[in-house]
């Protein structure tokens, strides 16, 4: 069981870059999620999905897109990245969204120059 | 999304210390879920509370959830050099959207 990967670990992209932020999770997980941590703000929510082909806006969606095709990834996708999308990334699945302990992956160091 | 607040944010102990940190909502909580993320690491599943009142204890770990299902807390015992860390909570409800403290920093000194 691998649980939570999520591809790259480290990344460097130039503004107004795009790229995709890769998750997977072999639970079988319905819910899945993403998260950017930032010194002294916590864990904000970016985008959730409840199952394949449902997905909605979290805390801070501007600048990101996801879709879930599958019920096993969940890609983030950046549309045109900002110096303020340097962060770090991660993804997060559980059994349902509510009532069960999140799962997160190793996360993704992402640096916009 | 809806906020709970965790206190405080920081804390720094001597090891074999007592540390508790704190987590409150302004409206009531169907469960309340605590986490742990080492330097550089990522958060981990610590334990879910449900019931008003609850007590749990893992280890040196005791965490409780209020009558009013408003805050929790948890409590570790003598630290030790392992406890190092941000531990966060997280308020369960029917709303997707409830988010996580900002979490407390424990560094123990030993």
């Amino acid at each position: 069981n691998a649980g939570v990967t999520q591809t790259p670990k480290f990344q460097v992209l130039k503004t107004g870059q795009s790229m995709t932020l890769q998750c997977a999770q072999d639970m079988n997980h319905e819910y899945m999620s993403w998260y950017r941590q930032d010194p002294g703000m916590g864990l904000r929510l970016i985008h959730y999905s409840v199952g394949a082909g449902i997905t909605d806006q979290g805390e801070v969606p501007n600048g990101y897109n996801v879709s879930r095709s599958t019920t096993e990834d969940f890609p983030l996708r950046l549309l045109s990245a900002a110096p303020s999308q340097t962060s770090v990334y991660f993804c997060a699945s559980s059994y349902s969204g509510f009532g069960y302990g999140y799962t997160f992956g190793s996360g993704t160091r992402l640096t916009v120059v | 999304g809806q906020q709970v607040m965790q206190i405080p944010q920081y804390q720094h102990v001597q090891e074999g210390e007592d540390f508790t940190t704190y987590c409150n909502s302004s409206t009531t909580l169907s469960n309340i879920q605590w986490y742990k993320q080492r330097p550089g690491g990522h958060p981990v599943f610590l334990i879910q509370l449900v019931k008003s009142g609850e007590v749990k204890k893992q280890k040196r770990l005791t965490f409780q959830f209020g009558e009013a299902k408003k805050n929790s807390s948890l409590h570790i015992t003598a630290t030790q050099t392992t406890d190092v860390g941000t531990y966060f909570c997280k308020g369960g409800g029917s709303n997707y959207k409830l988010t996580f403290g900002k979490g407390t920093l424990l560094t123990v000194n030993p």
